[in-house]
């Protein structure tokens, strides 16, 4: 049973340049979540979705940024312009969210953006 | 101060000695999460323990949790050098079910 996959693992881009970061949840796994993991820093909540819904992303810039869970495919945590700010490791977490008040959220090797 | 933060922010044992972490929070919370991420890796889910729970153990881990304290630990026992690691607690949000708030993170150490 594969865990959550995430590529690129390293994206280097320079400033001005779009980023794409994807992630296939852990099979079973319907929903997805996005958190940013700064230098020295704890991993910070950007976005949760469901399939083809945006369910929360109150962590997420207002501007640049955009993540979609579609249908078929993996998620895509998008990133247009990108600054040198944004560079920092992206990962994403699943969960089965099949009841309860909470879940496990299990979490992908993440992708390292350094942006020049 | 963050919800969620870990102290010591590093530590360093010999192995075979136990090491203990803690993290404290300051809304109130349905559960917390103890987390390892080794360098430059994803995170490894440890330890889940929910609100209405005191401890909990898995393996060589054991976790308290003192709601009246808002404060959390991790005790990991007769340590080896494979778990050097970051260790973080992660909280819920009160009134969230999914939106986890991370410290900072101890760094432990463990030399052989």
């Amino acid at each position: 049973n594969a865990g959550v996959m995430q590529n690129p693992r390293h994206l280097v881009r320079r400033r001005g340049q779009e980023a794409r970061l994807r992630c296939s949840p852990m099979k079973g796994h319907s929903h997805v979540y996005w958190y940013r993991q700064l230098p020295e820093e704890g991993l910070k909540f950007m976005v949760y979705l469901q399939k083809e819904n945006i369910i929360d992303e109150s962590g997420m810039p207002k501007e640049r940024f955009s993540a979609e869970f579609p249908k078929e495919g993996p998620s895509i945590l998008r990133i247009q312009q990108v600054v040198r700010g944004d560079s920092a490791a992206y990962f994403c977490a699943s969960s089965p969210r099949t009841g309860g008040y909470q879940e496990t959220q299990y979490f992908g090797p993440g992708t390292r953006l350094l942006v020049l | 101060s963050q919800q969620g933060e870990e102290d010591p922010q590093a530590l360093s044992i010999q192995e075979g000695e136990n090491a203990t972490m803690n993290c404290s929070y300051k809304t109130s919370i349905n559960n917390l999460q103890w987390y390892r991420q080794n360098s430059g890796r994803g995170l490894v889910h440890l330890i889940l323990i929910r609100s209405n729970e005191r401890e909990k153990h898995s393996g060589r881990l054991r976790v308290t949790l003192d709601t009246s304290k808002k404060s959390s630990s991790l005790l990991i026992t007769a340590s080896r050098a494979a778990d050097t690691a970051s260790y973080f607690c992660a909280t819920d949000l009160g009134g969230s079910n999914y939106k986890l708030t991370f410290g900072k993170g101890t760094l432990l150490t463990v030399n052989p």
